[in-house]
């Protein structure tokens, strides 16, 4: 079974300054992908960044980039030059890549961070 | 132009009711997605279709029925409509195993 922990369940940023969100996993498959999106409050789902397990590189899209630490099973987004349109809830999640694996084609979600960027 | 949409994005109704919703995605994905998002935020699978075949079917109680008349259209029917079915619920589709992209949500509201 997967397992998504986000620890943080609020962080405040300054505007124009950098935030991590942290996020923590389990699983057993030996392939699988992990995702952020964001969640503003009009309610909308909002799809920010992919990282492979097995990307040699950490993920990054534009000002968001993904800290992927596989050893330690964590998957940290950071944002750049924070925005007040940052504010938001912010969820990771994974899913299995191999067919047949309990975990194949479902996101398993953790429970969200909520962000808010002050002016 | 919108990707995944979601019909209706409110829904208001007593318990008892029989309501359905619809999502429609036009980016050609071969699999689509229902989720549910309770009044905590937290957010758990409950459908999948893939090419028109069910493919994922978590625990729900069979008062949810998911139909997906073709690719681009997955329908969630739901009977005799209970308070704990309050929710907000999403579509999403994907290119096989590739990026969710997720509907706007319905807001369902049980009284």
């Amino acid at each position: 079974a997967q397992k998504i922990t986000q620890t943080q369940p609020g962080m405040f940023v300054q505007e124009k300054e950098a935030v991590t969100l942290d996020c923590t996993y389990d699983t057993s498959d030996p392939s699988y992908g992990l995702f952020w999106y964001k969640q503003p409050s009009s309610g909308e789902m909002i799809f920010l960044i992919y990282q492979g397990s097995y990307d040699q590189q950490n993920a990054t899209e534009g000002r968001y980039s993904l800290n992927f630490q596989k050893a330690r099973k964590s998957a940290n987004l950071v944002i750049s030059a924070s925005q007040l349109g940052d504010s938001a809830m912010y969820f990771c999640a994974m899913r299995g890549l191999n067919a047949g694996g309990t975990s194949y084609g479902k996101l398993t979600f953790g429970q969200g961070t909520i962000l808010t960027v002050h002016p | 132009d919108t990707a995944v949409s979601q019909t209706p994005k409110y829904l208001v109704t007593q318990m008892g009711n029989d309501k359905s919703i619809k999502c429609e995605q036009n980016l050609g994905h071969d699999t689509m997605y229902w989720y549910k998002q309770d009044s905590k935020k937290f957010l758990k699978i409950m459908f999948s279709y893939n090419n028109k075949e069910l493919i994922i079917n978590e625990t729900v109680p069979n008062r949810f029925s998911p139909k997906s008349p073709d690719k681009a259209h997955l329908n969630l029917h739901i009977n005799s409509l209970e308070l704990g079915d309050s929710a907000v619920y999403f579509c999403a589709s994907s290119q096989h195993k590739g990026t969710q992209y997720f509907g706007p949500g319905t807001r369902l509201l049980v009284l």
